[in-house]
């Protein structure tokens, strides 16, 4: 099966500019995170979908970030304005359902850098 | 102090020597991931456990939920294992709270 895939695998934006990521789950995934690592820190979770429906968004670190999942498929992350700390590389994740049987798999990141 | 503590951060090791990458949490869990991060950025996720230990291939992960403590380790150790090797916890919402990483290199 493919896996999950994230695009674009890098970006480049200057302040103030508005980029969006997306990630594509594995096919039948319903379960859906985003984490981030930014420069010199641990990977934080950001939040969750279940099928189109947030789950839980507590990781989210501010308004500036708008997740979506129309129609339970793929999603995006918009990031609007971005600021210079917002720079780190932005993972998606998938799972078949929430139980600990159905293991996380992981796209490559998106390598976010803002200037 | 953060939850999830690694040691080593960092670890060089020869060809062929049996690496051990340890972890320890202070939150309770519902099961801890490994996850191989390489060069390239991906992750990989290698092991997810909630006691106990697994075995896959060179690969051993082990748990001990009262002692909140896990190891993983490596047996006929490879180049081709460097990465960086990452230790995460979840609660019951699924939440991940990862460690810092530790960043193993295996010379020839």
């Amino acid at each position: 099966e493919a896996g999950v895939t994230q695009f674009p695998s890098h970006s480049v934006i200057e302040k103030g500019q508005t980029v969006t990521l997306r990630c594509d789950p594995i096919s039948g995934h319903d379960n859906l995170y985003w984490y981030r690592r930014v420069m010199g820190k641990e990977i934080k979770f950001l939040l969750h979908f279940v099928k189109e429906s947030k789950q839980d968004e507590s990781g989210m670190p501010n308004n500036r970030f708008l997740a979506e999942r129309t129609g339970g498929t793929y999603s995006t992350l918009k990031v609007q304005p971005a600021e210079l700390e917002d720079s780190g590389v932005y993972f998606c994740a998938s799972s078949r359902d929430r139980s600990y049987n159905s293991p996380l798999h992981f796209g490559n990141g998106t390598r976010l850098t803002v200037t | 102090k953060n939850e999830v503590e690694q040691s080593p951060q960092n670890l060089t090791a020869q060809e062929g020597e049996f690496i051990t990458i340890n972890c320890s949490y202070s939150v309770g869990i519902s099961a801890l991931h490994w996850l191989q991060q390489h060069p390239g950025g991906g992750i990989v996720s290698l092991f997810m456990l909630s006691s106990g230990k697994k075995k896959h291939g060179r690969l051993i992960a082990t748990i001990n939920i009262q002692e909140k403590h896990s190891s993983l380790h490596i047996t006929a150790s490879h180049p081709r294992d460097s990465a960086v090797y990452i230790c995460a916890v979840g609660d019951s919402n699924y939440q991940l709270i990862w460690g810092a990483g530790t960043k193993l290199i295996i010379k020839p």
